[in-house]
């Protein structure tokens, strides 16, 4: 499967502290975005970063890609409650005319 | 607010039968997606259209088709409807000027549908 994978699973933390969540693909891509999904609602795109980018900023959130590794990784700073919700790497492949969601990593941030 | 409208937001019905969710895109673009998500299978890319043409397809069953009309509005229809259909699903837009997949997707708020 194309799919990308999320890593971990499912992370739980404080406010404050920050959140690191990883994705792995299998096949070259073109470019990897970092989606937000609130409970139940429509995703909301975060941040893309292109095959040719190895760091991209947003705010409080700083996403890393290893094109020789195969892998992104998201960190969300200083995380607050409203950080709550599912985050998804979704890759743009060569050739394809799609964009390819991973699993989903779900992040709890308490108060 | 995405700007991508779906109805209906919620949709109950029986196996074996037929239902049309409806996508109206954001203004100004001119590329339609639709996505399954299922709690086993994930998000999942079904098809994707552009000005009205079928521009890729990923895993849709033959038993679902859609289409994108002249005013830019998509639908998706689900017939012969199963169990394993219940799922949300998901209408996605996009400029479209670019190649598919290199632009971020601005996604609606799905539709829920449960078959019973």
């Amino acid at each position: 499967s194309q799919q990308g994978e999320e890593d971990p699973q499912a992370l739980s933390i404080q406010e404050g502290e920050n959140a690191t969540m990883n994705c792995s693909y299998k096949t070259s891509i073109n470019n990897l975005q970092w989606y937000r999904q609130n409970s139940g609602r429509g995703l909301v795109h975060l941040i893309l970063i292109r095959s040719n980018e190895r760091e991209k900023h947003s705010g409080r959130l700083r996403v890393t890609l290893d094109t020789s590794k195969k892998s992104s990784s998201l960190l969300i700073t200083a995380s607050r409650a409203a950080d709550t919700a599912s985050y998804f790497c979704a890759t743009g492949f060569t050739g394809f005319q799609k964009l390819v969601f991973g699993t989903g990593t779900r992040l709890l941030v308490s108060p | 607010d995405s700007g991508v409208t779906q109805t209906p937001k919620h949709l109950i019905t029986a196996t074996g039968q037929r239902v049309t969710l409806r996508c109206s895109p954001r203004s100004g673009d001119l590329s339609v997606y639709w996505y399954q998500q299922s709690l086993d299978q994930g998000l999942q890319f079904l098809i994707q259209y552009y000005n009205g043409e079928e521009r890729a397809k990923g895993n849709i069953l033959e038993r679902f088709s859609a289409q994108q009309f002249p005013d830019l509005h998509s639908e998706l229809n689900l017939s012969s409807l199963e169990l394993g259909d219940s799922a949300l699903y998901f209408c996605a837009s996009s400029g479209g000027r670019v190649r598919a997949g290199e632009e971020k997707l601005f996604f609606g708020s799905g539709t829920q549908l449960s078959v019973l």
